[in-house]
């Protein structure tokens, strides 16, 4: 099986320019997170959906961030504007939570490493 | 608010040595917990997880048992290999209960391990 893709592995930007990344969740999963890793800062929760729902925004830094989940199998991340302190990590991830078949792992893609100059 | 903590890195042992590195939480409830690894420019990867208390997860040598009395998941491997150089990450999940919510897991905020030959 395949596992949650993402897209692209690696962008640099320019400031000020808009920053679209991409995910595919595991087929058949339920939940979708988007996290950001930084040196400083560790791993944060940005967001999450469960059904293509946004279920807790609470993570998102700010108004320059939105992510959508217009179907099961996709979901997009964008900045606009980007800042350089946006550089990080991002990395999507799904999971299960069908009742009485959760596990609750998560399963992570291979992140889409963001550099804005 | 759950919460875990983990041992402070980095961590720098010799290969064959014996590896422990602590982990705590704080959750209401009866949550699973899970370890994970990130290897150098990867993605987390599930490295072993307990949902009940007493339980011992165990993969690749490395074992981590749940103790309730104690709130930890410490990890641990008898004899580690330069392979093993990664950040661990313990992680909780908020509730079993099935609720939207339980699928959103906390993590601490990873400790990096290098082994040397």
């Amino acid at each position: 099986d395949a596992g949650v893709i993402q897209s692209p592995r690696h962008e640099v930007t320019e400031m000020g320019q808009e920053v679209t990344l991409r995910c595919k969740p595991i087929s058949g999963h339920d939940y979708l997170f988007w996290y950001r890793q930084t040196m400083m800062r560790g791993l944060e929760l940005l967001i999450y959906f469960n059904n293509n729902v946004p279920i807790d925004d609470s993570g998102m830094p700010e108004d320059r961030f939105s992510a959508k989940m217009p179907n099961a199998s996709f979901s997009t991340l964008k900045i606009q504007p980007s800042e350089p302190r946006d550089s990080a990590v991002y990395f999507c991830a799904s999971s299960s939570g069908l009742a009485g078949r959760s596990t609750y792992e998560q399963y992570f893609g291979p992140g889409t490493r963001l550099t804005v100059t | 608010g759950n919460s875990v903590t983990q041992m402070e890195g980095p961590v720098t042992l010799s290969e064959e040595a014996f590896l422990t590195i602590n982990c705590t939480y704080t959750a209401t409830g009866y949550p699973s917990l899970f370890w994970y690894v990130q290897y150098p420019g990867e993605g987390l990867q599930l490295l072993l997880k307990a949902t009940k208390a007493d339980d011992k997860g165990s993969n690749k040598g490395f074992e981590a048992t749940y103790r309730k009395e104690t709130t930890s998941f410490h990890l641990e491997k008898g004899s580690v290999q330069v392979s093993d150089s990664a950040v661990y990450f313990c992680a909780l999940s908020q509730s079993p209960s099935g609720l939207q919510g339980a699928q959103k897991l906390v993590f601490g905020q990873g400790t990096r391990l290098t082994i040397n030959p």
